[in-house]
């Protein structure tokens, strides 16, 4: 099991660029997360999905979008770059449970100049 | 509304000492409640949950935490600290008790442990 895993590891773009964070789970699970880390911020969801198909948003969906179409994949897609998502994006994954913990990725870092 | 508050914002301890890192929490129903370690450019791991039945909960790497729901707080800690202890830890809770539950975690803003030889 590769578990989590993301890509790319670091990207640096230019304000107004797009790009899309690749993330895929290999443990069958349907609910899927994406956060942003800011330095003594912890951790902010961005956007969730509860299975293929089905997204919603989270506390900070501005300037992001999302897709399900596999149990997979969940890439975030950032359309306009802005300084202000420079950040540090974590993907994570958890069993359908209400007490089942969530499994992260090892981040993508993201620079926007 | 839930939330989650980690006071302080680093510990620094002794190696061979015991540790304690701080977390309260709010939430309207039964709180789950986890600890995450971060080591540097790495992704969170679990260490330990909290969802219902005995206040001291046991993890990974000799970690525990105590549940205390009169205080509202979910301290995490360990008898004899490490060197290789020293990383950044995040409280999270969920609330149990709502519908339609989707999975999703609250954080705190993280409390960075120093172990020193």
């Amino acid at each position: 099991n590769a578990g989590v895993t993301q890509t790319p590891k670091f990207r640096i773009l230019k304000i107004g660029q797009s790009m899309t964070l690749q993330c895929t789970q290999d443990m069958n699970h349907n609910y899927m997360y994406w956060y942003r880390q800011d330095p003594g911020m912890g951790l902010k969801l961005i956007y969730y999905s509860v299975g293929a198909g089905i997204t919603d948003k989270g506390e900070v969906p501005n300037g992001y979008n999302v897709s399900r179409s596999t149990t997979e994949d969940f890439p975030l897609r950032l359309e306009l770059a802005a300084p202000s998502q420079t950040s540090v994006y974590f993907c994570a994954s958890s069993y359908p449970r209400e007490m089942g913990e969530q499994y992260f990725g090892p981040g993508t870092r993201l620079t926007v100049l | 509304a839930q939330s989650v508050a980690q006071p302080e914002d680093q510990v620094n301890v002794a190696e061979g000492n015991p540790l304690t890192v701080k977390c309260t929490y709010s939430v309207s129903g039964n709180p789950y409640l986890f600890w995450y370690v971060q080591y540097p450019n790495r992704g969170l791991q679990f260490l330990l949950k909290y969802i219902t039945g005995d206040n001291l909960v046991k993890g990974s790497y000799g970690f525990e935490a105590e549940f205390n729901k009169s205080q509202t707080s979910f301290h995490l800690k360990k008898p004899s600290a490490l060197v290789s202890d020293s990383a950044l830890y995040f409280c999270a809770v969920r609330d149990g008790s709502r519908m339609g539950n989707t999975g999703k975690l609250i954080f705190g803003q993280g409390t960075t442990l120093q172990v020193k030889p």
